[in-house]
């Protein structure tokens, strides 16, 4: 089974740049487009990337998606952090018909 | 301006049935994809089912045989009907939809589901 793997936590100051890896467990990332959604506590996710590189209209340009082929990983970087920021954030992807998540990563800006 | 609103969560015994509904405005859901994922209390995001404008439903390993999926086109709603219900279906239960061809997706606020006796 396809499965998605994330780091669990990232910390980073206020004003830096973090970036968030999703590596895929089998074939090519960059085959079937990669999704994020943040999470903030007690709130429904929201899509801050669709189709690896895209952002909904209303979500800042600090955010932004890519793919590394060589790792078969996408990555999700945020620059001139926020403290709003602050999230856990999810990879999404698909293997044939089924949706497949990543596990998380819980963003901490302090 | 596109919203989901789920109902239908509560409280139902270990092998009891409860049915979701998701209702859409500014958005047409036979003409798109709706989809159900599910987030346990402290865990992760995880995929449950997926209906596509075609008509065809696609279900998790751990759900398929349980759980269908449906739509009313007259009602612009789609609905998840959850029987044989398990302690481990305890969870909040989130409606998505996107637009055919897109994998913007669009999330409602959640539905809570307790399985316990």
């Amino acid at each position: 089974n396809f499965m998605l793997t994330q780091p669990h936590s990232v910390s980073e100051s206020p004003g830096k740049t973090v970036t968030i890896s999703c590596t895929g467990s089998s074939g090519s990332i960059a085959s079937n487009y990669v999704q994020w959604f943040q999470q903030r506590p007690g709130s429904a996710p929201t899509t801050v990337i669709y189709e690896h590189n895209q952002r909904p209209s209303g979500v800042p340009d600090r955010f932004s998606g890519s793919i590394d082929s060589s790792s078969n990983s996408a990555s999700l970087t945020i620059s001139g952090l926020k403290t709003e920021d602050e999230a856990d954030y999810y990879c999404q992807s698909y293997d044939s018909s089924n949706w497949v998540f990543g596990g998380g990563t819980k963003l901490t800006v302090l | 301006e596109v919203q989901l609103v789920e109902s239908g969560g509560g409280l139902v015994q270990p092998g009891g049935s409860l049915r979701l509904s998701c209702g859409a405005s500014g958005f047409t859901v036979s003409s798109n994809y709706m989809s159900w994922v599910r987030q346990a209390p402290g865990k992760g995001l995880e995929w449950v089912s997926v209906i596509y404008s075609g008509g065809s439903t696609y279900y998790a390993d751990s759900v398929k045989g349980r759980f269908t999926i449906s739509r009313d086109n007259s009602k612009n709603t789609v609905s998840l009907q959850m029987n044989s219900l398990r302690t481990e279906d305890t969870a909040v239960y989130y409606c998505v939809g996107a637009y055919s061809s897109s994998w913007n997706l669009y999330w409602g606020q959640g539905t809570l589901v307790t399985v316990s006796s």
